[in-house]
């Protein structure tokens, strides 16, 4: 079964406003990951957060890990036309070589 | 900078027909991997590698093959084709798992199974 699950699964707002998205695990893991995915593309990674981690910014990311209730979540501020697209949470097991992913958020921006 | 590389893009199949998707890398990244994208489901991790002759199942591996004898290939072998493998597939590389590192994807290929 799968690692992840984002919440909501889908998410529509205007530009400018900020978007969170929540990341719930199962597992003990080493990291978790954000990725972002432009449709009908690859995926692009965003940033990643060690399990010692609590919070970690990267441009208009913030990205937060609470292992005790094995969830993460993504913040996005300032939100543009261009950050469309699907966001997936990705974590990697402890003990494991395997990167599980969730089953995404879509948020949709609107000029 | 070619990072990973899948062929082919698109690919329809009929049932119990075989074939394989390519991925190469030309990162020198000992980590690749292979997932399947459906609607609704998120990426579903099929089989990875940690190096070269090294492999391991993920999730969905039925119905999948795979092997690694070099660093850079990774191809991924559909045995019987079946309409339940319509799909999208994706090919990942990183650096190292463990330690964390980004994984790099592919563009992707689209298969039919009819």
């Amino acid at each position: 079964s799968q690692q992840g699950e984002e919440d909501p699964q889908a998410l529509s707002i205007q530009e400018g406003e900020n978007a969170t998205m929540n990341c719930s695990y199962k597992t003990s893991i080493n990291n978790l990951q954000w990725y972002r995915q432009n449709s009908g593309r690859g995926l692009v990674h965003l940033i990643l957060i060690r399990s010692n981690e609590r919070e970690k910014h990267s441009g208009r990311l913030r990205v937060t890990l609470d292992t005790s209730k094995k969830s993460s979540s993504l913040l996005i501020t300032a939100s543009r036309a261009a950050d469309t697209a699907s966001y997936f949470c990705a974590t990697e097991r402890i003990n494991t070589d395997k990167l599980i992913f969730g089953t995404g958020t879509r948020l949709q921006v609107f000029p | 900078n070619a990072g990973v590389t899948q062929t082919p893009k698109f690919q329809v199949l009929k049932t119990g027909q075989s074939m394989t998707l390519q991925c190469a890398q030309d990162m020198n990244h000992e980590y690749m991997s292979w997932y399947r994208q459906d609607p609704g489901m998120g990426l579903r991790l099929i089989h990875y590698s940690v190096g070269a002759g090294i492999t391991d199942q993920g999730e969905v591996p039925n119905g999948y093959n795979v092997s690694r004898s070099t660093t850079e290939d990774f191809p991924l072998r559909l045995l019987s084709a079946a309409p339940s493998q319509t799909s999208v597939y994706f090919c990942a590389s990183s650096y190292s798992t463990g330690g964390g590192s980004e994984a790099f994807f592919g563009q992707g290929t689209r298969l039919t199974v009819v």
